[in-house]
């Protein structure tokens, strides 16, 4: 199906763990963008990609490393999780950089760390 | 840097009332475009208008509407005879011309509740 899909949408870890967050997108937009989602905070940047190998912090960057190997895909891993990273985490892509233009965001990934 | 302010954190009404939905943004860019997207609960974000700072006529779509002021920077969002499926988490967005300000910068969201 066209979209923008992540995965899994519920994830539940422990502290110190690896975890990953995927982030697919079928409409082969260049610029994909992570966002996390915390109560009295609404959503805040992590990383950006403007494109395949190409990627910048946004405002939250510290715990979380990103790779874009290819256009449509946009992981995020969380190398040693910590408490502090539970939220919700929401993927988004958009068809260029210009601030014009709208970003598609996908359904979300509700990530505990206990 | 830009900033978004939402100072309405929640706002409960009964079905039929009218409700609007503050925004009020700082940015130094001239050009700018400000967004709302809605978040209902089932949790994903759904895009409700673009307005680019150029632009300051109002506007309606059904029973939504949009009242743009550069004056007070101020972008505030209508809902005319709400509905309990407007019930939702709105969100009020800022996105400059260039560089980190290129970013969407979003406030924290106003949860607004619809009781029939």
């Amino acid at each position: 199906d066209a979209g923008i899909t992540q995965s899994p949408r519920y994830k539940i870890t422990e502290t110190g763990r690896q975890v990953t967050l995927m982030c697919h997108q079928t409409w082969s937009h260049s610029y994909m963008f992570w966002y996390r989602q915390d109560l009295g905070h609404g959503l805040r940047l992590i990383y950006y990609s403007a494109a395949a190998d190409i990627t910048d912090k946004g405002e939250v960057p510290d715990g979380y490393v990103v790779s874009r190997s290819k256009t449509e895909n946009f992981p995020l891993t969380l190398e040693s999780a910590t408490r502090s990273q539970t939220s919700v985490y929401f993927c988004a892509s958009s068809a260029s950089g210009s601030s014009y233009n709208e970003q598609f965001f996908g359904p979300g990934t509700r990530l505990t760390v206990l | 840097a830009q900033k978004v302010t939402q100072a309405q954190t929640e706002i409960s009404v009964v079905e039929k009332e009218d409700v609007t939905l503050d925004c009020v943004y700082e940015t130094r860019d001239t050009t700018y475009y400000l967004f709302w997207y809605k978040q209902p609960p089932s949790g994903e974000l759904v895009f409700l208008i673009r307005r680019n700072s150029f632009d300051e006529q109002n506007e309606i779509s059904g029973r939504y509407s949009w009242n743009f002021q550069k004056s007070t920077s101020s972008f505030n969002f209508t809902i005319t005879a709400s509905q309990v499926v407007d019930s939702a988490v709105y969100f009020c967005a800022l996105s400059g011309r260039t560089g980190a300000n290129s970013k969407l910068t979003f406030g924290k969201g106003i949860t607004l509740s619809v009781r029939p």
